[in-house]
């Protein structure tokens, strides 16, 4: 039980462009969705952290502008990148908290974000 | 905030022998430590997680360690196997404040 999946796993696009990535519980039903990059050999930073029909709540530093996120129903929590750049070239990670997994985060199994 | 450091941020042992890991956090106010076995290329797993209200907690070849007073805790892999070969991560949260605190990662190398 408690699966996360994300879609897609791998994405390129060119730079400019605005890339939608989605995260869904399978089995559960998420209140809280977190979203996360992590960079080569570093650790999991917090992006921003959505609750189901209320505005995401960002990090300090994360330009809520650029990713823009959307968690419209308990299973399904998107992360939009527009205009994106090089530098947002990262690995994206989601995870979701539900009340009937007694307060565990389980985490997607991420998506590699190549900006040409 | 919470502060969560992690040592050693490399390991590598020998196949059978035993792997520890630890942790130390800065808010008392903390009372949930999982920990997260990361695999090249892929979302991070949760593998054990501990509650403050109890010292100890075991999983076949997994156990995790909590001493409140010192704030810190470990994990402790016994008879390692090349497939537990990964990163992993600590980190910390109050229950209910949802928000995880993770450490920088130890990338653990079992030696067949």
């Amino acid at each position: 039980g408690a699966v996360v999946s994300q879609h897609p796993s791998r994405v390129i696009c060119k730079s400019g462009t605005s890339v939608k990535i989605e995260c869904r519980s399978l089995d559960f039903q998420a209140t809280t969705m977190f979203w996360y990059r992590q960079f080569p050999k570093q650790s999991l930073m917090l992006m921003a952290t959505s609750n189901e029909g209320s505005k995401a709540t960002y990090e300090q530093g994360v330009e809520k502008d650029k990713f823009l996120i959307n968690h419209a129903s308990l299973t399904l929590s998107t992360l939009t990148v527009t205009s994106a750049h090089p530098e947002d070239s990262s690995f994206y990670i989601c995870s979701a908290l539900g009340l009937s997994v007694a307060d565990t985060q389980y985490f997607g199994p991420g998506t590699r974000l190549t900006v040409l | 905030g919470e502060n969560v450091e992690q040592h050693p941020s490399t390991l590598s042992v020998q196949e059978g022998d035993s792997a520890v890991i630890k942790c130390t956090y800065s808010d008392s106010a903390s009372n949930y430590f999982p920990w997260y076995k990361q695999e090249l290329g892929k979302g991070p797993q949760l593998i054990i997680d501990i509650r403050s209200n109890v010292g100890e907690k075991k999983d076949q070849r997994i156990a995790v360690t909590l001493n409140k007073t010192a704030k810190h805790f470990s994990l402790h892999i016994t008879e390692t196997q090349p497939e537990d070969s990964a990163v992993y991560f600590c980190a910390a949260s109050q229950l209910g404040a949802q928000k995880l605190v993770f450490g920088q990662g130890t990338r653990l190398t079992i030696n067949p």
